[in-house]
């Protein structure tokens, strides 16, 4: 199946810094990328829809300029928390959907630990 | 709002049982359903899906079985396995040409040896 590479797997941040997560599609291009986040023991909770060469799509709730996301190429979104606060420490999961056919499986990333002192 | 959820938070399991996870969806336009699997730190793993059109569909120890009347949908596992604990969540596709999945909340599967 299709590969999704999330880096890095986990970070430790001072508060006020900011962190960027990488998420690349190794083996096929993906149009769309996803971004969720999950708190311990819950579902995942999609922050924002990732396009190539537009602007990201974020559900309600979630603040623009504090996920900023990019979507730069076919094969690589990321996602910079700014200005980190422990309430960001949480577990960030991408996803992508491959971009040759009808295919409806999304590819998960391994996530992101995000940990904000 | 309308929503995925599931029965069961947890469920233990000897090994070698089989194991049958529950979810309930509340959208009755959802035309498609994926279950997905999560280790411990891990992205989440497709495991089987089904679309509305069907109502079982069996995948290599995996049985999913959609109960439109009801709302239903269940994954079950043959013969559990130690790597077969996970966290489970069933997703579903609540609009034709929506790649987005709405998860549920996730049942927690814990297989003893």
């Amino acid at each position: 199946g299709a590969v999704v590479s999330q880096h890095p797997s986990w970070v430790i941040c001072k508060s006020g810094t900011s962190v960027k997560i990488e998420c690349r599609s190794l083996d096929f291009q993906a149009t769309t990328m996803f971004w969720y986040r999950q708190f311990p023991k819950q579902s995942l909770m999609l922050m924002a829809t990732s396009n190539e060469g537009s602007k990201a799509t974020y559900e309600q709730g979630v603040e623009k300029d504090k996920f900023l996301i990019n979507h730069a190429s076919l094969t690589l979104s990321t996602l910079t928390v700014t200005s980190a606060h422990p309430e960001d420490s949480s577990f960030y999961i991408c996803s992508a959907r491959d971009r040759g056919g009808w295919v409806e499986k999304l590819f998960f990333g391994s996530g992101t630990q995000l940990s904000v002192l | 709002g309308e929503s995925v959820g599931l029965h069961l938070p947890t469920l233990s399991v000897q090994e070698g049982d089989n194991s049958i996870i529950n979810c309930a969806y509340s959208n009755s336009a959802s035309d498609y359903f994926i279950w997905y699997k999560q280790e411990s730190g891990k992205g989440p793993q497709f495991i089987i899906d089904i679309r509305s059109n069907m109502d079982k569909r069996q995948g290599q120890r995996v049985t999913v079985l959609l109960n439109k009347t009801v709302k239903h949908l269940s994954l079950q596992i043959a013969a559990t396995q130690p790597g077969d604990s996970a966290v489970y969540f069933c997703a579903e596709r609540a609009q034709r040409g929506s790649y987005i999945p709405t998860f549920g909340r996730g049942t927690s599967l814990i297989v003893h040896p």
